[in-house]
């Protein structure tokens, strides 16, 4: 079974505070992902990463950035947290494959709350 | 890029009647569709999918539809039970050309009442 962990459950933070979200697959899978999810908007995309040390933008990367140096870790970093990033921010995996059609496999999600 | 619109954005039926979820999608190139279901508290899991290459697909009570040509696939739930209840994400994706994201629509939440 793959297993997508995060580092947190519920974090609530301040604004301006830096703040790392972090996520541990175990399936060796080459791709990483990281949304946010908000009521009415779905899964909205914010940093992907198909190999260590490298990330792509996704469709709202305004506010993050990323880091992938081990294969099974993806980072996510709000360089300066705002209230308007308070949401629920989840992790994916998925093979480079197409054994699957490149099945997704999410973590369990951080619901971050910046005061 | 790919757009993908999903409706409805709630949906309420009675235990035992039938569900349908319908998304579009803008891309024509796009050739994969997964749905996922996330129960409340939950993470997002894989229920069904569909390849462009056929125009339907069906395990146990639920299908999804596919129409390449109009650009939209559904799902499809039938003898709709309590456990059905939760939120569907349909997503649209194509495959095998360099790098691919999948792309979700914005999420229908099934309400099955008993």
């Amino acid at each position: 079974d793959v297993k997508v962990t995060q580092s947190s459950r519920y974090l609530v933070k301040r604004t301006g505070e830096k703040v790392f979200l972090e996520c541990v697959q175990d399936m060796d899978h080459e791709n990483m992902f990281w949304y946010r999810q908000d009521p009415g908007l779905g899964l909205r995309l914010i940093y992907f990463s198909y190999d260590v040390k490298m990330k792509e933008k996704g469709d709202i990367p305004e506010g993050y950035s990323v880091s992938r140096e081990k294969k099974e870790r993806f980072s996510l970093i709000l360089e300066s947290a705002s209230t308007n990033q308070t949401s629920m921010y989840l992790c994916a995996s998925s093979s480079g494959q197409h054994r699957r059609g490149n099945e997704q496999f999410f973590g369990p999600g951080t619901r971050l709350t910046v005061l | 890029g790919e757009n993908v619109e999903q409706h409805p954005s709630t949906l309420s039926v009675q235990e035992g009647d039938s569900a349908v979820i319908k998304c579009t999608y803008s891309d024509s190139a796009s050739n994969y569709f997964p749905w996922y279901k996330q129960e409340l508290g939950k993470r997002p899991q894989l229920i069904i999918d569909i390849r462009s290459n056929v125009g339907e697909k069906k395990d146990q009570r639920i299908a999804v539809t596919l129409n390449k040509t109009a650009k939209h696939f559904s799902l499809h739930i039938t003898e709709t039970q309590p456990e059905d209840s939760a939120v569907y994400f349909c997503a649209a994706i194509k495959m095998n050309t360099g790098f691919q994201k999948l792309v979700f629509g914005t999420g229908t939440r099934l309400l099955v009442s008993p």
